[in-house]
């Protein structure tokens, strides 16, 4: 099956800088890459997905790339706030239904 | 106001007991999942049904069982059979009237503690 690695497992930057999670995915079938915001006790929140037929996608502050030749996808977020702190997941899917999971990236961001 | 509940918030169970989640939806989706979450680990899938009275099971079926009786409802019962049942359980549903099959939206989630 489908395995995704997440990394880094936490990550710490100023208010006003960028933040980077990158993700790999084994199943070159995967076409389908959501990135999930969750926040304490709270259920994630799908804020950016991308398919296999594009290679950049954005969305004002935070935009994720896609590189299937090697088999990785990143979310990038710019100009970070604090309400950007959380839990972010990547995924990844080969068909309609299942979802893989990396193991999350805790963001931190400092005033 | 559309979307997924889940009831309770908090559950506490003693060791030995069967407990059953609930998750409802009003956003009219025709699939459902859940998932559960343990710290450190990203979700797992437990089950999912793509249409009523059909489900199917994901990574980690075992001590659990679900029920797809109405469009809007998928109950988990987690069975005394579960080895490590104490955990973050989510509930989620995606394609709606659009098409949309890939979106999963999650409900608030269920933290379920056995003792």
């Amino acid at each position: 099956g489908e395995n995704v690695e997440q990394h880094p497992s936490t990550l710490s930057v100023q208010e006003g800088d960028s933040a980077v999670i990158k993700c790999t995915y084994s199943d070159s079938a995967s076409n389908y890459f959501p990135w999930y915001k969750q926040e304490l006790g709270k259920g994630p929140q799908l804020i950016i997905d991308i398919r296999s037929n594009v290679g950049e996608k954005k969305d004002q502050r935070i935009a994720v790339t896609l590189n299937k030749t090697a088999k990785h996808f990143s979310l990038h977020i710019t100009e970070t706030q604090p309400e950007d702190s959380a839990v972010y997941f990547c995924a990844a899917s080969s068909n309609d239904y299942k979802l893989s999971f990396g193991a999350g990236t805790t963001v931190t961001v400092r005033a | 106001d559309g979307g997924i509940t889940q009831s309770p918030k908090y559950l506490f169970r003693k060791e030995g007991q069967n407990v059953t989640l609930s998750c409802e939806q009003n956003l009219n989706h025709d699939a459902m999942y859940w998932y559960r979450q343990d710290p450190g680990q990203g979700l797992r899938l437990i089950y999912y049904s793509q249409i009523v009275n059909d489900f199917q099971k994901g990574d980690i079926a075992e001590g659990y069982s679900v029920s797809r009786e109405k469009k809007e409802s998928f109950p988990l019962t987690v069975t005394s059979a579960q080895k490590n049942p104490t955990a973050f359980y989510l509930c989620a549903s995606s394609n709606g009237p659009s098409g949309r099959r890939y979106e999963q939206y999650f409900g608030p989630g269920t933290r379920l503690t056995v003792t």
